[in-house]
């Protein structure tokens, strides 16, 4: 079966930095999302990685290891506003998106 | 520029009844697609359609149907509500399917079966 982990919950201090990790296991794979999402709100893009190796965006970072189906989303400088839910999401040998149940951060002054 | 729009933002139903999901998308996409959000689970696909006129089967389709007249609305039904479907129901678009686009997600319906 397809199946993509990441932990229920984190808690970082603001101005620190968090690591949020995915693990995934799919048939085939087409890449990889990292999506946020705001309590009551819709998931918003974050980023996409296809090949190896990290991309960065301002204070966020994703990284990819294709070889140990394995991701990691990489917030620096916490903000209060980076409290949300942090969903990953791979695209499967069909382009269909297979998400995980996401990550709560909690973020605290 | 609206994005993505869905109607009702909530909606608390008998079990048993009809109830039609809106959806309207206005950036020209070709793909849309449904999912629901259940806690502790991660989104999952229930309908999509790849392009005006074709609709296609997701991850937990049963009890649910869509139709795809035109570019812009996707409408999802549930033709005989029952308690597990009370769900957050999310309706997004991607300029095309069968590829790695972003999708675009609506503000979600709230939707309650009791």
């Amino acid at each position: 079966g397809q199946n993509i982990d990441q932990p229920t919950e984190m808690t970082a201090t603001e101005g620190a930095i968090v690591q949020i990790n995915c693990t995934y296991q799919t048939s085939g794979f087409n890449g990889l999302f990292w999506y946020q999402q705001h309590a009551g709100e819709a998931p918003t893009f974050l980023s996409y990685n296809v090949l190896d190796g990290l991309e960065e965006k301002g204070r966020f970072s994703s990284f990819l290891s294709r070889s140990k189906g394995y991701s990691y989303l990489l917030l620096k400088e916490l903000q209060m506003k980076d409290s949300a839910s942090y969903l990953c999401a791979v695209a499967d040998s069909n382009y269909q998106l297979i998400w995980g149940a996401g990550t709560k951060l909690i973020i605290k002054p | 520029i609206a994005g993505i729009t869905q109607a009702p933002t909530s909606q608390i139903l008998a079990a048993g009844r009809r109830m039609t999901l809106r959806c309207t998308q206005d950036m020209r996409h070709n793909a849309m697609y449904w999912y629901r959000q259940d806690l502790g689970l991660g989104l999952r696909l229930i309908h999509y359609s790849n392009t005006a006129g074709t609709t296609g089967k997701g991850e937990v389709p049963d009890g649910y149907s869509v139709s795809r007249a035109n570019t812009d609305d996707f409408p999802l039904t549930l033709a005989s509500a029952v308690p597990s479907q009370t769900s957050v129901y999310f309706c997004a678009s991607s300029e095309f399917s069968g590829s790695t686009d972003t999708q675009y997600f609506g503000p979600g319906t709230r939707l309650t079966v009791l």
